[in-house]
Order: structure tokens, then sequence, then C-alpha cells
């Protein structure tokens, strides 16, 4: 069966410093993999996907990036953290290289960021 | 703008009644899909509907695709504590899902 691990849980950091969230796939081979980040109120923001190693989509401009080493790992990182890059972030996976209704997003746990 | 938006925002109810939440867009999506989402966790896939009109149940939840594909409904018969939660429906858009901003539902006993 197919797993998804994402980490750490929870992550306090000052402004300026450096973030890196991973999120690693076990189970499955060449998934679509996403950032996904959760404001109140706000539902999920698409942050990048990726259908393939070291192809990034961005859908917003920010102050994150994200890179794709391996075929099942997805890494959300920052070189300088900002106040508003506070939030709840989701890592997910689907199959196939499109969206489709049989291809669901698969949900990590999240990683809660405070940036203080 | 968003391009789902859901209704109600927050709904507390006692256990045992039925309730209704609503996705409701401008835009027709090709498949919609809700999810559950508990405290602390990422939200986990309830359903997909595909066919305009289509009706699927789970258990005690009926949900229905509306026939113009715009909107959707998740009904929840004789409410359960452990129905709490937020519910998130999201629809097919190019690449990738559109989510709306959810529904927070509180079951109390």
């Amino acid at each position: 069966s197919q797993t998804i691990h994402q980490w750490p849980a929870t992550l306090v950091q000052p402004v300026g410093s450096p973030l890196s969230l991973e999120c690693t796939v076990e189970g499955t081979s060449n998934p679509n993999l996403y950032w996904y980040r959760q404001a109140a109120g706000r539902g999920l923001q698409l942050l990048f996907y990726s259908v393939g190693i070291g192809q990034i989509s961005s859908e917003v401009p920010q102050n994150l990036s994200a890179s794709r080493p391996q075929d099942r790992q997805f890494i959300l990182s920052s070189k300088k953290l900002l106040l508003s890059d506070s939030g709840f972030y989701l890592c997910a996976w689907s199959v196939g290289i499109r969206i489709s209704y049989n291809s669901p997003l698969h949900f990590g746990n999240g990683t809660r960021l405070t940036v203080t | 703008t968003q391009l789902l938006e859901q209704s109600p925002q927050f709904l507390s109810i006692q256990e045992g009644e039925n309730l209704t939440v609503y996705c409701n867009s401008s835009s027709v999506f090709s498949s919609l899909q809700w999810y559950r989402q508990e405290p602390g966790e990422g939200p986990v896939l309830l359903v997909t509907v595909v066919t305009g009109g289509e009706v699927k149940k789970l258990k005690r939840l009926t949900f229905q695709f509306g026939d113009a594909r715009k909107d959707s409904s998740l009904h929840i018969t004789a409410a359960q504590t452990g129905d709490t939660g937020l519910y998130l429906c999201a629809g097919a858009h190019g690449q990738n899902f559109v989510f709306g901003p959810g529904t927070r539902l509180s079951v109390l006993p």
C-alpha cells in the first residue's frame, strides 16, 4: 500500500531563518507531488506541483521554492522566512500525469510552521 | 475571488440531527471531490462525483453533483460526534484541484 510521510509535524522558526520541509511517498512510482498551504477560512492554496524529477511548477509567486531530487521525494524550502510564511503546510500525491476523477489527492499529516 | 464557495462556513449541531452543506461555483468542473479533515491531520478523500446529477451514498453521507456540474451538496443523516471535522470540496481545474474554504462541522454529544 502507498504511504506518505511528511516532517517535521511542527516547527517554530525565527524570521530570516531558512526552511526545509521534506515529504516522501512509498509504494508508488512517478507520482504527481504537491505542496499546499492551508490558512484558516481560505481552504488549501496550491504552492507547487511536480509531475517528475526536477520538474517543478509554481502556482503563486512567493518566498518559497520546491525541489524534487528523487522520484518520491519533494522538498519545500526558503532561504529567509517571513512572518507571513506561517501556516499549515501539506504535501500530497496523486497517480498519473493528468488530473482525472480517478486520481484523488492523498495528503500527509502536515507541518504546522510558526514564524516568530 | 475563490472558484469554489462553501456554505455554511461553520455549523454546530446536536448528535442525531441531519445537516446539509453546500459547495458552489460559477465554473463547470469535470469532477468534484469531498474531503474531511480532522485537526492536525491532512484531508482524507470521502468521495468523487463525475456525472451531472450523480448521487453517491457512503453510509449516512449522501453526496450529490449538480446537473450542470457547478455545485454539489453533502447531506449527513443522524450526525455522530465522529462526523466532526472540516469538510472540503475540490474541483478538477486544469492540471490541478481547486479547493473551497471548507465547512467546519461540530457535532455535540
